[in-house]
């Protein structure tokens, strides 16, 4: 079965600074590729998506993510990091059958500080 | 905004009742995808329709139950609840109908469920 490993619980940037998230999947084949972030109290937002292609893929608010197939990741970036950009990231894969439930995993705690 | 809506937003109850959850998925979204969201396990899925019919289960308890309407929207029944079962609930939309690819996932603001 499929698997999605966030190995960062929680990160602390300052604001203006990169950022880089952390997403490793365990998968038979090519999956499709999510990354949503969630802000308190409210639902999961989809910030961008890998399905076939280009590797760099860019999402809304400034993200871009990575699929690099020898490592099985697919991580988030940033270049420069807003107050705004404080959330819950998670990373998400599907099975390459369509309209397949997500696998998420356990999500990243990003906290940005002045 | 999503387009997904879930009502209600907070319910409170006591154990061993029933609860029904309702979500009304995108305009034209065939497929209701519903998730558990707990400080321990993350977010965990629980069923999935499409266009009515079941189409996959994960990790969805005997207590629980689902259903999908003609109309398209789904409820979610929850009985002999649990303190346990406190969590917060997403309802997710997808395949537009006519779509032919795998359509991303689009969230509600869920329902949070408090059981005491």
């Amino acid at each position: 079965a499929q698997s999605v490993t966030q190995p960062d619980i929680h990160i602390t940037v300052s604001e203006g600074a990169s950022l880089e998230l952390r997403c490793n999947y365990s998968y038979g084949a090519t999956p499709y590729l999510f990354w949503y972030v969630q802000s308190p109290g409210q639902g999961l937002q989809l910030l961008l998506k890998y399905f076939s292609g280009d590797t760099l893929v860019q999402g809304i608010k400034g993200f871009e993510a990575e699929f690099k197939r020898s490592q099985s990741s697919f991580n988030l970036r940033k270049p420069s990091v807003h107050w705004s950009d404080a959330a819950e990231y998670f990373c998400a894969v599907g099975l390459n059958s369509g309209n397949t439930p997500l696998v998420f995993g356990k999500g990243t705690r990003l906290s940005v500080i002045a | 905004d999503s387009g997904v809506t879930q009502t209600p937003k907070h319910l409170i109850t006591a154990t061993g009742q029933r609860v029904t959850l309702r979500c009304s998925p995108r305009s034209g979204d065939l497929s209701v995808y519903w998730y558990q969201q707990s400080l321990d396990q993350g977010l965990q899925f629980l069923i999935q329709y499409y266009n009515g019919e079941e189409r996959a289960k994960g990790n969805i308890l005997e207590r629980f139950s689902a259903q999908q309407f003609p109309d398209l929207h789904s409820e979610l029944n929850l009985s002999s609840l649990e303190l346990g079962d406190s969590a917060l609930y997403f309802c997710a939309s997808s395949a537009p109908r006519g779509s032919s690819y795998n359509s991303p996932l689009h969230f509600g603001n869920g329902t949070r469920l408090t059981v005491t």
